[in-house]
């Protein structure tokens, strides 16, 4: 069964500094999605980016990027120059096409002025 | 282009009644899929709905059923209520094409159920 890792329950960074969100996984399947969602004190889950796995190239949004590791089944979420509104539950997901999101159990980020 | 809806809010029962959550999904999407997070925890899937039947369905009792209407909208109802269903749940859309749904689900904010 496929399963997700997060190993960090919190972490916290400053204001402009870099921080990196940590994720592995474990299946057995070739071609698989993977995201990153983020979820406020409001509630409401957003998605934050999305790897292909068939894809070797990083994705990058703005100041969110991944360093995915396939072989390593690595899922890491690098934050640059952070803003206080990026103080969130951050959660790792994995999924192929079609079937139901497996998450991890988050990472509570916060971020210092 | 309205997002994933979802109603009420908040809702408190007691135990052994009954309670119906519902949901809208993103204009264009097709496909609802529903998901409990309980308190400090990832969201756990339940089910999902494509063409007003059950495509998919996670490790929930019968207790958990859902319905999705021609508009695409869908409802969970919970029967019985423990005091173990308190939590979040939430609803994802996703549009299926060639009868597959694409990878990317978008979520509401969610209705926060309380039993007491």
């Amino acid at each position: 069964a496929q399963t997700v890792t997060q190993s960090q329950p919190e972490m916290s960074v400053q204001e402009a500094e870099t921080v990196t969100l940590s994720c592995t996984y474990d299946t057995s399947e070739s071609d698989y999605y993977l995201f990153w969602y983020k979820q406020p004190p409001s509630r409401q889950m957003i998605l934050v980016i999305r790897q292909e796995a068939y894809k070797q190239q990083n994705a990058t949004e703005n100041r969110f990027s991944v360093n995915f590791q396939k072989a390593a089944k690595s899922f890491s979420l690098k934050i640059s120059d952070s803003q206080l509104g990026d103080a969130a539950m951050y959660f790792c997901a994995y999924g192929l096409a079609g079937t139901a999101l497996i998450f991890g159990k988050g990472t509570t980020l916060s971020v210092s002025s | 282009d309205a997002g994933v809806t979802q109603s009420p809010t908040h809702l408190i029962k007691t135990r052994g009644q009954q309670v119906t959550l519902r949901c809208s999904p993103k204009s264009g999407h097709d496909t609802v899929s529903w998901y409990q997070q309980a308190l400090g925890q990832g969201p756990q899937f339940i089910f999902q709905y494509y063409e007003e039947e059950e495509r998919q369905r996670g490790n929930f009792p019968d207790r958990f059923s859902g319905h999705q209407f021609p508009n695409y909208s869908s409802e969970l109802n919970v029967n019985a209520l423990l005091l173990g269903d308190s939590a979040l749940y939430l609803c994802a859309s996703s549009f299926t094409q060639d009868r597959i749904s694409t990878d990317t689900q978008y979520f509401g904010p969610g209705t926060r159920l309380t039993v007491l």
